[in-house]
């Protein structure tokens, strides 16, 4: 069965600072990972995803994750973190193209201090 | 439509009420889904339409949930004799479905959600 962690409830970092939203996964074959954000009163918006090829997956609003298959994980990170930024983070693992197999962690909540 | 649209967006109701949620996905994406998120929480699956096929009914809690699609496209969610644990916010998703995208994978479309209270 799949299933994704985030092992922090809550990240606090400061404006300027880089910011790392951790996220390990399991699955019984090869993980299509996806990032969602969630700002306050609003539906979940996509932030970025790693089907194949380069580890290193930029998305939107300047945030990057990297692919580790050997520790399945893949870390959302920014260079530097915005006020704004603060949110909901939902890391998700599917497996194939087809069904119902979006797995979502239960999110981490990132505040960004001024 | 430019996005997905979710209806209403907040809903207070007494217990034992039925509730109807609304949710008109993108125009021309046939997979549509329907999540549960409580106060904080993350994403507890409901109900997933692909299409023509049978719908996966797996993430229901109860037989007093229910769900349609009419015609490929709205779908309405229904919750009868409505209870407080049924307090949440209600997330309503739809893709391009299997083989739209070229990456071999389908990123989803959110609604705002629809806000339920049960006093």
């Amino acid at each position: 069965a799949q299933s994704v962690a985030q092992p922090e409830d809550q990240v606090n970092v400061a404006e300027g600072n880089p910011l790392t939203v951790k996220c390990t996964y399991s699955v019984s074959g090869n993980p299509y990972l996806f990032w969602y954000v969630q700002y306050p009163n609003r539906g979940l918006q996509f932030l970025l995803k790693y089907i194949t090829g380069d580890n290193l997956v930029k998305g939107s609003y300047g945030f990057e994750a990297e692919f580790n298959k050997s520790q399945t994980s893949f870390h959302l990170k920014k260079p530097s973190a915005l006020v704004s930024d603060s949110a909901l983070y939902f890391c998700a693992v599917r497996v194939d193209n087809y069904g119902q197999n979006f797995v979502f962690g239960p999110g981490t909540r990132l505040s960004v201090l001024p | 439509g430019a996005g997905v649209s979710q209806s209403p967006s907040n809903k207070v109701t007494e217990k034992g009420k039925d509730v109807e949620l609304r949710c008109d996905p993108i125009s021309g994406h046939t997979a549509l889904y329907w999540y549960r998120q409580s106060l904080g929480q993350g994403l507890e699956f409901l109900i997933y339409f692909q299409g023509n096929s049978a719908p996966d009914k797996s993430g229901l809690p109860s037989d007093r949930f229910s769900a349609e699609r009419t015609g490929g496209s709205v779908s309405t969610l229904t919750i009868q004799r409505t209870q407080q644990e049924d307090s949440a916010v209600y997330l309503c998703a739809s893709s391009a479905g299997p083989g739209r995208d070229p990456k071999g994978a389908n990123v989803l479309t959110f609604g705002a959600g629809s806000r339920l209270t049960v006093l």
